[in-house]
């Protein structure tokens, strides 16, 4: 148990519309990043937030955004979703813009 | 940016056995982490190991950072040990860079 919550567990979709994932660090981390991992592979770096600014960003298009709140929990969206955006999203929970170090159970967005 | 390959890519154990996971890694790196990703996807930080030697009960990891290479240690291999292993080294401070991992099964 690392203390990194995520919300919802499972999420189904149709192409084109909008998604919002939220995840909760853990006590204490001030540092929140997103990775996308398709069935399969690694996972891949989206973004980072580190005290309410992003402050990073890996090689994936505009539709996806976030934020983070006064309280360091983030929200990922992504608009117009594609067929290719079926994967199970992680956010990781860290302190000082450091990488991060302790994952969340995952979201597991289907796309049909 | 910083490239990771793990080998082998599967590996299938009879309980009680011993294994060696290989993690090389492209640039020189300052850290490095192995985690284990169980059967429902969540991925549990297993070492933080920038060099030397580490272990945790029947894990343990050895970092070589001038040879860019890390191995993971599983010995007395029991079935909760099944899933995936992922090295993964920070690529511009702040992102983590995975490899493809090692898909471990442990057979009863």
């Amino acid at each position: 148990e690392t203390g990194v919550t995520q919300s919802p567990t499972h999420l189904i979709k149709t192409r084109g519309q909008q998604v919002t994932l939220r995840c909760s660090s853990q006590s204490g981390h001030n540092t929140v990043s997103w990775y996308q991992q398709a069935l399969g592979q690694g996972p891949q770096f989206i973004f980072q937030y580190y005290r309410e600014e992003e402050n990073g960003r890996g090689n994936f298009p505009p539709r996806f955004s976030g934020l983070q709140f006064p309280n360091y929990s983030s929200e990922l969206n992504v608009n117009a979703l594609e067929l290719d955006d079926s994967a199970l999203y992680l956010c990781a929970s860290s302190s000082g813009g450091l990488p991060g170090r302790y994952f969340g159970p995952g979201t597991r967005l289907t796309v049909l | 940016g910083i490239q990771v390959e793990q080998s082998p890519p599967d590996l299938i154990l009879q309980e009680g056995a011993n294994s060696t996971l290989r993690c090389n890694f492209s640039d020189s790196v300052n850290n490095l982490q192995w985690f284990h990703q169980n059967p429902w996807g969540q991925l549990i930080n297993l070492f933080y190991i920038p060099s030397g030697t580490k272990q945790n009960g029947r894990l343990s990891a050895t970092t070589v950072a001038t040879e860019r290479y890390s191995l993971l240690y599983i010995s007395s291999s029991q079935t909760t040990d099944s899933g995936v292993y992922f090295c993964a080294v920070p690529f511009n401070d702040y992102k983590l860079s995975f490899g493809a991992g090692t898909t471990v099964t442990v057979r009863a």
